[in-house]
């Protein structure tokens, strides 16, 4: 049974460049959490999806940010325009339910570097 | 606004040399108290959850305890490979819709 897939793993993108997060949930899980994890900080919440809903973005950015999950295929995150503030590592969650304390597992992550 | 405050930031050990890391939290109305073990370049990966004051899980070498105000987790006659860094995180009555929030981890190194 194959854990949460991300790709890519690593990405670089020069300033001002749009950059694409994939994620893949487990399987049967149907719901996808976006973390960020900068350098000596710990990790951080940024958005909640299930099938073609956006159920909490309240950690996430108001501009230059945006997260999909659609019907079909992985879940995306999609940063535009970015700076060199964006670089950190993002993770990718998922659980089969979205009960109170459903344990959420990780992907590999995606290490993000702006030049 | 839900807080975790992990000590010590570092920790190196001898092996066999058993110790204990701490996770202090502040939630209102906590639903659960998680442990993740982070080696480096790699994702978190899940260890145990906790519910209630009171409880304690066991994993191999890893032991876990929660009060009403703070989580340990004991590490009994650690290997080399239990060298890496360890998350706690709480979900609250208030974070959201099974958010979790994270403390900033301790890194544990063990020598052989």
């Amino acid at each position: 049974n194959a854990g949460v897939m991300q790709n890519p793993r690593h990405l670089v993108r020069r300033r001002g460049q749009e950059a694409r997060l994939r994620c893949s949930p487990m399987k049967g899980h149907s719901h996808v959490y976006w973390y960020r994890q900068l350098p000596e900080e710990g990790l951080k919440f940024m958005v909640y999806l299930q099938k073609e809903n956006i159920i909490d973005e309240s950690g996430m950015p108001k501009e230059r940010f945006s997260a999909e999950f659609p019907k079909e295929g992985p879940s995306i995150l999609r940063i535009q325009q970015v700076v060199r503030g964006d670089s950190a590592a993002y993770f990718c969650a998922s659980s089969p339910l979205a009960e109170s304390t459903d344990t959420q597992y990780f992907g590999p992550g995606t290490r993000l570097t702006v030049l | 606004e839900d807080q975790v405050t992990q000590s010590p930031e570092a920790l190196r050990l001898q092996e066999g040399e058993s110790s204990s890391l701490n996770c202090s939290y502040t939630v209102s109305g906590l639903r659960g108290l998680f442990w993740y073990r982070q080696d480096p370049g790699k994702g978190p990966e899940f260890l145990f959850t906790l519910y209630s004051a009171g409880e304690e899980k066991e994993k191999e070498r890893l032991k876990a305890t929660l009060t009403k105000k703070e989580s340990f987790l004991h590490i009994t006659a650690p290997k080399p490979e239990d060298s890496a860094t360890y998350l706690c995180a709480v979900q609250g009555d208030f974070s959201g819709y099974s958010t979790l929030t994270f403390g900033k981890g301790t890194m544990l190194l063990v020598s052989p």
